[in-house]
Formats: C-alpha cells, structure tokens, sequence
C-alpha cells in the first residue's frame, strides 16, 4: 500500500531532551515536506527537500533539523525542544521531477508532540 | 511570510445545500494552487492542482475555479452531505521559489448538518 508513515504518532517529552520524529514514505518521490499545524494558524511549512541531500528552510525552521540522506526517509530533529514546539507536526512527499507541473502532496498520519 | 486568505472561517448548511468558499492570495507571484480537504483525527487528502489562469476543476460534487490575475480561488460543493464535513484548506506555491515551498491558509471548517 501506498503510504506515507510517521514514527512516533504520540509523544510527550521535556523541554531540552533531544528527539527525532520519522518519515518514511514507500512511493519514490523526490519531494518530501515537515509541517506543523497549530490552532488558528494552518499548516505551516518546516523544511522541505527536492532530493536526496537537498533540503531547505520553510517558513518556520527555527529549533529543527531535517536530512534526506536516502530517498525514502525525511527525519524531523529537535535537538532541544520547547514547549513552544508543542504541536501536530505532518509530513508530506510529493512525486515533483518537474516544477512545472502541480503535483498533489501525500500527508502522513501526524505526530502530536507535547513539550512540558 | 506570504498571506494566504481564506473565508468564511466556519460555515454550517443543511444537507442538500449548496455551499463555496474563497481562497486568497498573492497574485503577482503565482506558480500553483493546490486544495486539500482534512476530516478531524485524519490526514489532509489532496483534492486539486491548479495552475493555469482559468482552470476549472472538478471531482464529483466539488468544484474549483482560479483566478491567477485577482488572486483567487473558489471552492464549490454541490448538494453537500454530511460526509462533506471537514476543513478545506488550499496552499499557494509562490513562483520565486519555483513553487518549491508551499503557503497554507487557515482553513474552512464546514458542518453539513442532516
């Protein structure tokens, strides 16, 4: 099947204890994407990357880290959470080769990560 | 950071209504538009990609059109029903970025009430 997968889909930590949230997607796209979504506010874009080993800033990357070392996976890393990090965080790909074509995006299940 | 509009906030009809709603956004720097729907406790689930001045698209009862030169979008649904029931949000792809990164807006949370 198909699928975009994110690992954990819950997790409640502390304030500066380092984390990793996985994304793993098994469609072959070049393109994959972070996003966090808070109340009011949408979803807001983290990091994306075009290809392997080319990944860049969004909207909102203060406090992350991201690296596409293969294609399949898309790791999110906060080296020292807040709890302003608290948030559903989505990842996403997308089979982009082109720019000029609009290619839908695929959402993982999402994360709830709770900072205290 | 770009702004991406979208009206009403919320929206309640009665099943059988038909219902739309707006997207806004910058239109001096368009590359694509993309519309998802999101039901709560799921994952957004693309619903179009537009690109072209004019597009119409259209998926049984939902609909969207797009105005590159005014800088909107229209989301339309025919007859909803409850299942309809969810937030719609679209995502603007600047062109300065080669549509890299996307833009989201805040959302439109319908209720089809039966």
């Amino acid at each position: 099947e198909a699928q975009v997968t994110q690992n954990p889909r819950y997790l409640i930590t502390v304030t500066g204890k380092k984390l990793t949230v996985t994304c793993s997607q098994n469609m072959n796209h070049e393109y994959m994407s972070w996003y966090r979504q808070d109340p009011g506010l949408g979803l807001r874009q983290i990091y994306y990357s075009m290809n392997v080993e080319v990944t860049d800033k969004g909207d909102v990357p203060e406090g992350y880290k991201v690296s596409r070392k293969e294609k399949r996976n898309f790791p999110l890393i906060l080296e020292s959470p807040s709890p302003n990090q608290t948030s559903l965080y989505f990842c996403a790909s997308s089979p982009q080769t082109d720019h000029r074509i609009g290619h839908e995006q695929y959402f993982g299940p999402g994360t709830r990560l709770t900072v205290t | 950071i770009l702004n991406v509009e979208q009206s009403p906030q919320s929206l309640h009809v009665q099943e059988g209504d038909s219902t739309n709603f707006t997207c806004s956004f910058p239109s001096s720097n368009f590359y694509a538009l993309h519309w998802y729907r999101w039901e709560t406790a799921k994952s957004p689930e693309a619903l179009f990609v537009m690109t072209l001045n004019g597009d119409e698209k259209k998926k049984g009862r939902i609909s969207a059109t797009l105005n590159t030169k005014e800088g909107y979008s229209y989301l339309y649904i025919k007859g909803s029903q409850p299942e309809d029931s969810a937030t719609y949000l679209c995502a603007y792809r600047p062109r300065d970025n080669y549509g890299q990164n996307f833009v989201f807006g805040p959302g439109t949370r319908l209720s089809v009430l039966p």
